[in-house]
C-alpha cells in the first residue's frame, strides 16, 4: 500500500479562483481528514469525513468546502482564493474517528495563491 | 479556549545529551494526547500516543494532569532524532497540533 496519497504535489493559483484538491486514503480506512499548515505553524483541522458524512469542521470560512466519495477519497474544494489561503494542505486517513485511532499523513499538496 | 502549547520553537542537544521537549495543554476533562513527528522531506507521522504507554525510538511522554503537561523526553538524544515535533490533542472531531518544535541533535 502506497499510503496516503494527495494530488497534485503543488500548484499556483491566481487570487479570485477556486481549486479542487484530492486525497486517497489507505485502504481499508473510512475516515478522511484535512489539514492546512501554514509555514512556522503545526496544522490546523479543516473537516473531518466517515462514511460520506460530514463529521466535524474546524473554524475555516464557508469558502472551504469538501466531500467524501463511496470509495472513501476526498476533495478539499477552495473558492474564490486569498493570498492568505497559501499554504501545505494536508490529508489524513484512519480507520474510523480520529480520537481513537492514529491519524496516517499524506505528503501534502503546497498551495500558492498569488 | 481548548488549546496545546509548546513553548519552545526550536530546541537544540548535542547527540548523548537528554532531551525534554515541552507540551502543556489546555482542556477540562481526560485528554487523550499524542506526539507526531515529522522528519526531513518525510510525511507527519505519529511518534507515541500516551494511553499505549510505550517507548518509542528511546523517547516516553508522561500525562501530567495536574501540571496539564505531557512532555516528550528521551535520555541519549541521537542525530537522526532531528526533525519536527508536535504535539496533538483530539477534540471531539477535532483534532489540535501545537506549534511545533524542532529539535536539533548536533554531533
Amino acid at each position: 500500500d502506497a499510503g496516503v496519497t494527495q494530488s497534485p504535489t503543488h500548484l499556483i493559483k491566481t487570487r479570485g479562483q477556486q481549486v479542487t484538491l484530492r486525497c486517497s486514503p489507505i485502504s481499508g480506512h473510512k475516515s478522511v481528514s484535512w489539514y492546512q499548515q501554514v509555514l512556522g505553524q503545526g496544522p490546523q483541522f479543516i473537516f473531518q469525513y466517515y462514511e460520506k458524512e460530514e463529521r466535524g469542521r474546524g473554524n475555516f470560512p464557508d469558502r472551504f468546502s469538501a466531500r467524501q466519495f463511496p470509495n472513501y477519497s476526498s476533495e478539499l474544494n477552495v473558492n474564490a482564493l486569498l493570498l492568505g489561503d497559501s499554504a501545505l494542505y494536508l490529508c489524513a486517513s484512519s480507520l474510523a474517528g480520529q480520537g481513537a485511532y492514529e491519524q496516517y499523513f499524506g505528503p501534502g499538496t503546497r498551495l500558492t495563491v498569488t | 479556549a481548548q488549546r496545546v502549547t509548546q513553548p519552545e520553537k526550536l530546541l537544540s542537544v548535542f547527540k548523548g545529551a537528554p532531551v525534554e521537549l515541552k507540551c502543556n495543554y489546555s482542556y477540562s476533562g481526560s485528554p487523550e494526547l499524542f506526539w507526531y513527528v515529522q522528519y526531513s522531506r518525510q510525511r507527519l507521522q505519529l511518534l507515541l500516543r500516551h494511553i499505549s504507554r510505550e517507548s518509542i525510538k528511546g523517547f516516553t511522554a508522561d500525562l501530567n494532569k495536574g501540571e496539564t503537561s505531557f512532555h516528550l523526553k528521551k535520555p541519549f538524544a541521537q542525530e537522526e532524532d532531528s526533525a519536527m515535533y508536535y504535539c496533538a490533542l483530539p477534540l471531539g472531531q477535532n483534532f489540535v497540533f501545537g506549534p511545533g518544535t524542532r529539535l536539533s541533535v548536533l554531533p
